[in-house]
């Protein structure tokens, strides 16, 4: 078990451009939630999987966001025609229905719209 | 909507001096509380979770209370160190599914 892997770490992009990143929970977790956070605040939450059922989304997730889980493993969200406002960290987290609903993080991808 | 709130953002101790954090949140029906640490460019590490029924949890130089009825939560880290320097978020769990509602968070900073 190594923990939630995220994948990229940094992303650099051009506005307008479409981006995806993504997300390995631990394995036996079976929740998947991702979160945004910006310079200062605390992560807002963006939505959330129970296996490969999205569950729940944001307000804050327009149109042009689109998260997948298919076969209720790794999860990718994708942004499209970026927006300087989507530079963020992304996070996402994994938990286990049942347990004690504590998060594992994982380490964040980075996104730069420029 | 929950709103969570920490004060003060930002606070500076010497090394050894105990830290106290303090969270309050105006919805009392909580599932959960959960406390973090997040280094800078970092992801968040969950320190302790608190269900709605207890009042507090502890770990090693850490110690969580919950006050649902006041609103309120406090992380105490004991004997704090220059490693304890960090951001400290306090996150209030808003329904069953495991979904949190974060505040601002508390930065930290421990001088040797």
């Amino acid at each position: 078990d190594t923990g939630v892997s995220q994948d990229p770490r940094h992303k650099i992009t051009k506005r307008g451009q479409n981006v995806t990143f993504r997300c390995d929970p631990i394995s036996e977790h079976n929740r998947l939630y991702w979160y945004r956070q910006t310079l200062g605040q605390g992560p807002e939450f963006l939505t959330y999987f129970q296996n490969e059922a999205q569950l729940e989304k944001s307000r804050l997730l327009s149109d042009r966001f689109s998260a997948e889980r298919p076969k209720g493993s790794f999860s990718t969200l994708e942004i499209q025609r970026t927006e300087q406002g989507d530079s963020a960290m992304y996070l996402c987290a994994s938990s286990f229905t049942g347990g004690n609903y504590g998060y594992t993080f994982g380490s964040g991808t980075r996104l730069t719209v420029v | 909507k929950q709103e969570v709130t920490q004060i003060p953002a930002a606070l500076s101790v010497p090394e050894g001096e105990n830290l106290v954090l303090n969270c309050s949140f105006t919805d009392s029906a909580i599932y959960n509380l959960q406390w973090f640490r997040q280094d800078p460019g970092k992801g968040l590490t969950s320190l302790l979770l608190i269900q709605s029924s207890q009042r507090e949890q502890t770990s090693g130089r850490l110690n969580a209370s919950l006050d649902k009825s006041s609103g309120r939560s406090t992380l105490y880290i004991a004997a704090s160190q220059p490693g304890d320097s960090a951001t400290y978020l306090c996150a209030v769990g808003t329904d069953s599914w495991g979904k949190f509602q974060f505040g601002a968070g508390t930065q930290v900073v421990v001088t040797p």
